[in-house]
Formats: structure tokens, sequence, C-alpha cells
């Protein structure tokens, strides 16, 4: 199996842009998490998905970020209008829970710079 | 309010030595705590799960402790390597939430 795979590894855009961060999960993984990591807040849960339906979002900072799951393998995550602030690594995990365990596996990431 | 600890600094330890990481948490019941290792510009790999009615659990050279009375979780690397230079994070699902949260992690440096 490949892993988690995300695009683009790397991202730098100006302030105001729209940002998308993609995702595909592991086959046959029925959970996906999205986490931002930073030097100051270290790593954060933004959201995460069930069967490709969101079920819990609490972690996402504000309306200028949203996440989709189309299907089973495949999420995005938006950003738009993006601020400096949002620098960040952004981190997709997947996880299929059996006898309750939560071991993720986690993509390479998607380091963002907003300029 | 709920918090999970770890030590910021920097662990420096030789060769051939144990290492010694803590992982204190404050206002979490967890069903059980995780131990991820984090290399530079990767994400997070799964090591070691322990459940909150287990003391202890150990593959190969780790062993993870966990002491709910303290509230608290030891990991130990015995016969350390350079190649163990990393940073590790501890993780704990609550028992009223999903999702893990994670801690900010602590950077091992194994000296040859």
């Amino acid at each position: 199996d490949a892993g988690v795979i995300q695009s683009p590894r790397h991202e730098v855009t100006e302030m105001g842009q729209e940002v998308t961060l993609r995702c595909k999960p592991i086959s046959g993984h029925d959970y996906l998490f999205w986490y931002r990591q930073t030097m100051m807040r270290g790593l954060e849960l933004l959201i995460y998905f069930n069967n490709n339906v969101p079920i819990d979002d609490s972690g996402m900072p504000e309306d200028r970020f949203s996440a989709k799951m189309p299907n089973a393998s495949f999420s995005t995550l938006k950003i738009q209008p993006s601020e400096p602030r949002d620098s960040a690594v952004y981190f997709c995990a997947s996880n299929f829970r059996t006898g309750g365990a939560d071991t993720q596996y986690f993509g390479p990431g998607t380091r963002l710079t907003v300029l | 309010s709920q918090k999970i600890e770890q030590n910021s600094e920097a662990l420096n330890i030789q060769e051939g030595k144990t290492a010694t990481l803590t992982c204190n948490y404050t206002n979490y019941s967890p069903a059980y705590l995780q131990w991820y290792r984090q290399d530079p510009g990767r994400g997070p790999v799964f090591l070691l799960l322990i459940r909150e009615n287990e003391k202890e659990k150990r593959k190969e050279r780790l062993k993870v402790t966990f002491d709910t009375t303290l509230k608290q979780s030891l990991f130990h690397i015995t016969a350390s390597q350079p190649a163990d230079s990393a940073t590790y994070l501890c993780a704990l699902r609550d028992t009223g939430r999903r999702a893990l949260t994670f801690g900010s992690g602590t950077r091992l440096q194994v000296q040859p």
C-alpha cells in the first residue's frame, strides 16, 4: 500500500488567495483526520470524517476553513482567503477502527506558507 | 482546562543508555494512550498503544508505562542508538471523545 498521500507537499501563496490541500487515505480506512502542526501549538486536530461524513469540526479555526470528503478515497481542506497565520504543516491521517483502537497513519504533510 | 504536557526541552543522551520521556495529562479520562515518533519533514508514525487498565507494554527496545493515578505515561528506549533521534509525541483518547489529542512532543538526541 502507498500509505496516505497528500498533495501538494509544499505550497507558497499570497495572503488572500485560496488554498486547497488534498488527501488520499489508505484504501479500506473509514476514518480520515486533518491536523495542523505549528511550533507554537503543536499538532491540532481540525476535523475528522467517518465514512465520508464530518463528525467533529470543532477544531476548524474559523469559517475561512472548510473540508470535504466526496468519496472514500479523497478529501480536501480549503482555506479561503488565506492569511499569514495559516502558515503551518497540514497533515492528513486515516485509520480503520478495529477493537476501538485509534492507530492513525499519517501522510507526509503539506507545508503551507502564506506571505 | 485539559492539558497534555511533554518536556519541551530536548533530551540528549549517550548511545547505549536508556532514554525516558514523560507525558503528563490533566483533566482527561483516557481510554488509552499512544506514542508516536516524528522525524523532521515527515508525519508521525505509531509506536505503541497502552490501555487504561494496562500498567506496562513492551515492543522490542521500547517500553511504555501508564499510571492513571499519577496521570502520567513514561516511554523508555533501552540501548538507545543515534537512529532513535527524533521527536516523540504522546497522544490520548479521552473516554468522552472519539479523536486523539496530541502532546507537543519531546525531541530526543542520541549522541554516538
